[in-house]
């Protein structure tokens, strides 16, 4: 069947502290992008990718960076954690073309940063 | 940019009444978006309801539907009768055709009462 799964799913981390997040997709899908939700609000993109090796900028990257080192997978990386990127985040695949925009999404993290 | 509007944050509604979850969108750098209603219910990740890509259509999954209108910006989800199983959060979302990039808006929380 295919998934994406999200690891860990649930971190705490300390201010300063390097966290990673990370997504393997089983979709075969071109596309992967990370999301943040945080309580009462929707989805805000932070980086998105369209292939192995590409990692493109969301409309909140501040503070993230991104890897795309196969097709399958999708890291997030947060170099020095602060308070304020305490949420839930969100891993997703999807196809290019007409189809675009019908996303797969992982159960999610959430990450607190102490 | 881009954005979507969803005016109520939560719904309550009695089984078997009818529903209307309002929805309009802006899309200053799409000529025509994808337009999407996706869904989470409770315990489960984020998943797909419903999708139009043409100006004009319907689209319809679970008794639910939304017609595209590109005159009044808007993509309204309707359901003519609820059930108790209906109860979820329910997100609007645009997707720009070329990147699959998805814009949320804030989501809906609809109770279904018996």
């Amino acid at each position: 069947e295919a998934a994406v799964t999200q690891s860990p799913r649930n971190k705490v981390a300390v201010t300063g502290g390097k966290v990673t997040l990370s997504c393997n997709q089983t979709n075969n899908h071109n596309n992967m992008y990370w999301y943040r939700q945080d309580t009462g609000h929707g989805l805000r993109l932070i980086h998105y990718s369209y292939g192995a090796g590409s990692t493109e900028k969301g409309d909140i990257p501040d503070g993230y960076k991104a890897s795309r080192p196969s097709q399958e997978n999708f890291s997030l990386i947060l170099e020095l954690a602060t308070p304020s990127q305490t949420s839930v985040y969100f891993c997703a695949s999807g196809e290019t073309g007409w189809n675009t925009g019908q996303l797969y999404f992982g159960e999610g993290s959430k990450l607190t940063v102490l | 940019g881009d954005s979507v509007t969803q005016t109520e944050g939560q719904v309550t509604v009695s089984e078997s009444k009818s529903l209307i979850i309002n929805c309009t969108y802006s899309a200053t750098s799409i000529g025509y978006p994808n337009l999407f209603w996706y869904v989470r219910y409770p315990g489960e990740g984020l998943q797909l309801l419903l999708k139009v890509i043409t100006a004009g259509q319907k689209g319809s999954s679970r008794g639910f539907e939304a017609t595209y209108n590109k005159e009044a910006t808007s993509f309204h989800l309707q359901k003519a009768s609820v059930q108790e199983s209906d109860s979820a959060v329910y997100y609007c979302a645009l997707s720009e055709a070329n990147t699959g990039k998805l814009t949320f808006g804030d989501g809906t929380v609809l109770t279904v009462k018996p």
